[in-house]
């Protein structure tokens, strides 16, 4: 049983770029939310997608959107980098959108921007 | 709003002594409540919840967690250190309603002496 994969593991960008980061559930998920954690920092929640909605969001700027597609999988975008954008992006997958549900992460994409 | 306070960014203990890593919380409703670890350029991992059954909560690798109400505390401990243990540990906390929505506290470098 595949447990949350998330790709690229690393990448670099420069500043003004866009990235696109991918998600892939755990197998009997349909929630996913994906956090940034900077260095040396703890976890912040960017958003949750369910039912291919985006249904809650952290304290963030537009140029974080994302998506979830019809086989529950999901893509994180980041336009116009910044160098604060640096950080590790964790992807995590539940079953319904909380209710307590134990959060699955995966090993994150880390994104380094020049 | 909620939020988290871990005291001590950094502990240290020996191996086989009792770990205690501490947690406090603020919630304006009846909290749900997480320990992560992280292990250097991985994901999170889950060791324990507590979502209003037991208060004494037993978690995965021999940890145990006590949610404590009126001390709005939920500390982790484990009786007997392991080198293995050595990681950062993140205690987080969400509402009820909105569980995919974690909010973490700073963390907690656990080093594990020989």
């Amino acid at each position: 049983d595949a447990g949350v994969t998330q790709s690229p593991t690393h990448l670099i960008k420069t500043r003004g770029q866009q990235v696109t980061l991918r998600c892939s559930p755990k197998s009997g998920h349909d929630t996913v939310s994906w956090y940034q954690q900077a260095l040396g920092q703890e976890p912040q929640f960017i958003f949750q997608y369910y039912e291919e909605e985006e249904r809650q969001r952290g304290n963030f700027p537009d140029r974080f959107s994302g998506h979830q597609f019809p086989n529950y999988s999901s893509e994180l975008n980041v336009n116009a980098l910044l160098l604060g954008d640096s950080a590790l992006y964790l992807c995590a997958s539940s079953l319904g959108q909380g209710r307590g549900g134990e959060l699955f992460f995966g090993e994150g994409s880390r994104l380094t921007v020049l | 709003a909620q939020s988290v306070t871990q005291l001590g960014s950094h502990v240290s203990v020996s191996e086989g002594a009792l770990v205690l890593l501490r947690c406090n919380y603020s919630s304006s409703v009846p909290p749900y409540l997480f320990w992560y670890v992280q292990y250097p350029n991985q994901g999170l991992q889950l060791l324990l919840k507590y979502t209003s059954a037991a208060t004494l909560v037993k978690g995965i690798n021999g940890f145990e967690a006590e949610f404590k109400k009126s001390e709005t505390s939920f500390h982790l401990t484990k009786p007997s250190a392991h080198m293995s243990d050595a990681a950062e540990y993140f205690c987080a906390v969400s509402d009820r309603w909105y569980g995919n929505k974690l909010v973490f506290g700073a963390g907690t470098i656990l080093r594990v002496k020989s």
